[in-house]
């Protein structure tokens, strides 16, 4: 069974603080791809980050960095030094061999000035 | 470039009524999806295709149709609308498969009374 669960539905932070969004996930594929996408108020999903199953690499894009442990199944994303902007639904999704995409059911962010 | 593209924003039914959400990109892309988006589900696949003239369900296909006589367009077909269809649909395009990121049209909002 393909599935992907983001735990946290709703976080708060204050402006500057540092929040980590949660993603786990579970495939019996060995080839597939974990995705972050952002879901602003305004409704549009935006792609963030797409890694592969055989790159642990973690990645550090300016103030966002994602961690990837395929021991734990996790798929975490790091914002540091938290804006307004990033008031935002978060999912993560599951990319799988066969075509199919599964999502989490996100994790919504409101960053209080 | 358009992007990709959906039409209309809104709708509204009744129940047992038919109608087509219209999706099309300019992007050349092979991959096209769609999925429906509810509270606290995330988004959630309903039919995928991989090129002109070749489709395949997702994770919820019941009631809907689709067609893929073009690389460019994807319409997705309510044959008998019902209340459980109220949501909102994403149509989505990416370059190959399951491992390129999607990118998201604005999506279409329905409302089946």
């Amino acid at each position: 069974a393909q599935k992907v669960t983001q735990a946290q539905t709703e976080i708060s932070v204050v402006e500057k603080e540092d929040v980590t969004l949660d993603c786990v996930y579970e495939t019996r594929d060995t080839t597939y791809y974990l995705f972050w996408y952002k879901q602003p108020p305004s409704g549009e999903l935006v792609f963030l980050i797409r890694r592969n199953s055989f790159d642990e690499q973690n990645e550090i894009s300016g103030r966002y960095s994602w961690n990837f442990q395929k021991s734990t199944s996790s798929f975490n994303f790091t914002i540091t030094a938290s804006q307004v902007v990033d008031s935002a639904v978060y999912f993560c999704a599951l990319g799988v061999t066969g075509n199919q995409f599964y999502f989490g059911t996100g994790t919504s962010l409101t960053v209080i000035p | 470039n358009a992007g990709v593209t959906q039409t209309p924003k809104f709708q509204v039914l009744k129940t047992g009524q038919s109608m087509t959400l219209q999706c099309a990109q300019d992007m050349n892309h092979e991959y096209m999806s769609w999925y429906r988006q509810d509270p606290g589900m995330g988004l959630r696949l309903i039919h995928y295709s991989v090129g002109a003239g070749i489709t395949d369900q997702g994770e919820v296909p019941n009631g809907y149709n689709v067609s893929r006589s073009t690389t460019e367009d994807f319409p997705l077909r309510l044959l008998s609308a019902a209340p459980s269809q109220t949501s909102v649909y994403f149509c989505a395009s990416s370059y190959s498969s399951f491992y390129n990121e999607q990118f998201f049209g604005p999506g279409t909002r329905l409302t089946v009374l």
